[in-house]
């Protein structure tokens, strides 16, 4: 079955510093969606990419969707303490069912 | 703005048992999702709901079966409970399958 994983699990960085986490696919995807989830929160949605190739920009986070559409990336420049909490990416399958696939997260911790 | 409604917020089984657990969409959405989300993981997807039907199912047993009502709010049932049935379980709402979602704040099921 479709699977999609991320890395990486964990990242540490100073305030100020960037931050990159991966997205892979074990299949096409017709679309993808980050989300957020804060310390004992919910996923909270970011955005969704559909277009092979696509770049979206919200503020200091920029979302790349792969030209295959089989991986993603999220970058976040000039870290900030209220980035901290985990990015998952999440998959639709190329058949378009709306069955959304999680991938297990990374985890951003910021220093001060 | 009345997000995504779930109820209860905690709960405490005892092994063998059964439990429902209730889910109001957002206002607009009429597509209803659950996923299952251990300590440290991504959520992993139960089933979704669309026109009152099961349109997707995840690698869930029969155990777990729910049901989407004429306002769109929804059931999750999981019968005979198991320890590792243990979770948080998450509701989320969308306008259709293929759109960002809205998550409500979970269910904390432990089951002793």
């Amino acid at each position: 079955g479709q699977q999609v994983m991320q890395i990486p699990q964990y990242q540490h960085v100073q305030e100020g510093e960037d931050f990159t986490t991966y997205c892979n696919s074990s299949t096409t995807l017709s679309n993808i969606q980050w989300y957020k989830q804060r310390p004992g929160g919910h996923p909270v949605f970011l955005i969704q990419l559909v277009k092979s190739g696509e770049v979206k920009k919200q503020k200091r986070l920029t979302f790349q969707f792969g030209e295959a559409k089989k991986n993603s990336s999220l970058h976040i420049t000039a870290t900030q303490t209220t980035d901290v909490g985990t990015y998952f990416c999440a998959g639709q399958g190329s058949s378009n069912t709306g069955k959304l696939i999680f991938g297990q997260g990374t985890t951003l911790q910021v220093k001060p | 703005d009345a997000g995504v409604t779930q109820s209860p917020t905690h709960l405490i089984k005892t092994r063998g048992q059964q439990v429902t657990l209730r889910c109001s969409p957002k206002s607009g959405h009429d597509t209803v999702s659950w996923y299952q989300q251990a300590l440290g993981q991504g959520p992993q997807f139960i089933f979704q709901y669309y026109e009152e039907e099961e349109r997707q199912r995840g690698n869930f047993p029969d155990r777990f079966s729910g049901h989407q009502f004429p306002n769109y709010s929804s059931e999750l049932n999981v019968n005979a409970l198991l320890l590792g049935d243990s979770a948080l379980y998450l509701c989320a709402s969308s306008k259709g399958p293929n759109y960002g979602y809205t998550f409500g704040s979970g269910t904390r099921l432990t089951v002793v």
